[in-house]
């Protein structure tokens, strides 16, 4: 069964460093979403990207973060100066068109800020 | 503005002993609500989607309800694998955003 998958798995970094979280939606899907879940918490969207361009994105998603698609099949988050409180689970999910359809997750990226 | 709540943060279920989830909401159009299982370090797996009140769907031992108001996972006879966090989430009109509740962490103990 085709699944998202994301990478790397864990991430340790420095305050101030830049880090890129890559995803691999599944293959025939169209539309492609960031969330995080800080630990104890519950899971907030960030941004969702569609036709190579953000069509929504929230209030956390500000001028330190930036979503790109390189290529055909990667989906890439980068954090451009990390703060303390970037850590979190960062989780990319995909569905094949928008509206009701169900966002497929995947297993997520654990992001720690020193 | 769209919310969710989930009740109880906790269960602890001896195995076979049946109970219900719950989820309430406000949104300002259902678009639909999912339901989703996570385990500890891992990302939301898809349950259920239902769109509209009184629509019921069920897999194995669960099973999913949706009023106007709230949604709730009944499960029954659980084993010790479901053990799990439940996540509830809600979609409104004109996003594709999902909002979500903070959970109910099931126990099932042999």
């Amino acid at each position: 069964e085709p699944e998202v998958t994301q990478t790397p798995s864990h991430q340790v970094t420095q305050m101030g460093q830049e880090v890129i979280l890559r995803c691999v939606p599944i293959s025939n899907h169209l539309y492609f979403y960031w969330y995080r879940q800080i630990l104890g918490q519950k899971v907030e969207f960030l941004v969702s990207f569609y036709n190579n361009e953000i069509s929504e994105k929230s209030e956390i998603f500000d001028d330190q973060f930036s979503v790109e698609r390189p290529d055909g099949s990667n989906f890439t988050l980068k954090i451009r100066s990390t703060k303390l409180e970037d850590s979190a689970m960062y989780f990319c999910a995909s569905v094949t068109g928008g509206g009701i359809e169900t966002q497929y997750f995947g297993p997520g990226t654990r992001l720690l800020v020193l | 503005e769209d919310q969710v709540t989930q009740s109880p943060e906790a269960l602890r279920l001896q195995e076979g002993e049946s109970s219900s989830l719950n989820c309430s909401y406000t949104v300002s159009g259902l678009r639909g609500l999912f339901w989703y299982r996570q385990d500890p370090g891992k990302g939301p797996e898809f349950l259920f989607t239902l769109y509209s009140a009184g629509e019921e769907k069920e897999k194995e031992r669960l099973k999913a309800t949706l009023t106007k108001k709230e949604s709730f996972l009944h499960i029954t006879a659980p084993k010790p694998e479901d053990s799990a966090t439940y996540l509830c989430a809600v979609q409104s009109y004109n996003t594709d955003k999902l909002i979500f509740g903070t959970g109910t962490r099931l126990q099932v103990f042999p």
